[in-house]
């Protein structure tokens, strides 16, 4: 069975701030696939990054970094300069490889980032 | 084109209606879903397509009545809906089941049942 926990469950920031989203999981697969996704209020889920679990280099994209540690099961988001554009929720989701597969969902953590 | 769109955004139906949601991408994806989200909760699987046909049933009721007429579009037909079932519809997309690839989801519609 698959588990990922999102601890936080609601964040709020002052623009500028820098701001880490913790995602910790659980499988007993040896390969699997790690992502973030955005989902803001309109509704739509953005995918934000995909990571293998063989891949354990951190990455960045602009404001956006991803810490993967698999000696602890997390894989942490870090937005650097928060912006008000960044104020959504925030999904990390896991997932196995193989026929009939499914994304298993984080509670999902509320960011709010004032003016 | 990362793009999936999805038809209609809004959707207020009777307890005694048929309706159905829409879903189309152009991205050459082989596997699309139909996922249920309520507020303040994660998306929750509800059906999948691979190949056009019919991979995964997470045991929805038979009122939600999923199609895949061709590789680019998914339909769902509703019938006979519950309040409860009121809700945000997702869809999304991947370039196969089996790799563990990258979901797409389109904006969603949102529908009320009154």
């Amino acid at each position: 069975a698959q588990k990922v926990t999102q601890a936080q469950t609601e964040i709020s920031v002052v623009e500028k701030e820098d701001v880490t989203l913790d995602c910790v999981y659980e499988t007993r697969d040896t390969t699997y696939y790690l992502f973030w996704y955005k989902q803001p209020p309109s509704g739509e889920l953005v995918f934000l990054i995909r990571r293998n679990s063989f891949d354990e280099q951190n990455e960045i994209s602009g404001r956006y970094s991803w810490n993967f540690q698999k000696s602890t099961s997390s894989f942490n988001f870090t937005i650097t300069a928060s912006q008000v554009v960044d104020s959504a929720v925030y999904f990390c989701a896991l997932i196995r490889t193989g026929a009939n597969s499914k994304l298993t969902f984080g509670k999902g953590i509320t960011l709010s980032v004032r003016p | 084109d990362t793009e999936v769109t999805q038809t209609p955004k809004h959707l207020v139906m009777g307890m005694t209606n048929k309706k159905s949601l829409k879903c189309e991408q152009h991205m050459g994806h082989r596997a699309m879903y139909w996922y249920k989200q309520k507020a303040k909760k994660p998306p929750e699987l509800m059906f999948v397509y691979s190949y056009e046909k019919l991979s995964i049933n997470e045991s929805v009721p038979s009122r939600f009545s999923p199609e895949c007429p061709n590789s680019s579009l998914l339909n769902l037909h509703l019938h006979a809906l519950q309040p409860e079932d009121s809700a945000l519809y997702l869809c999304a997309s991947s370039q196969d089941i089996t790799l563990a690839g990258a979901q797409y989801f389109g904006p969603g519609t949102r529908l009320l049942v009154l």
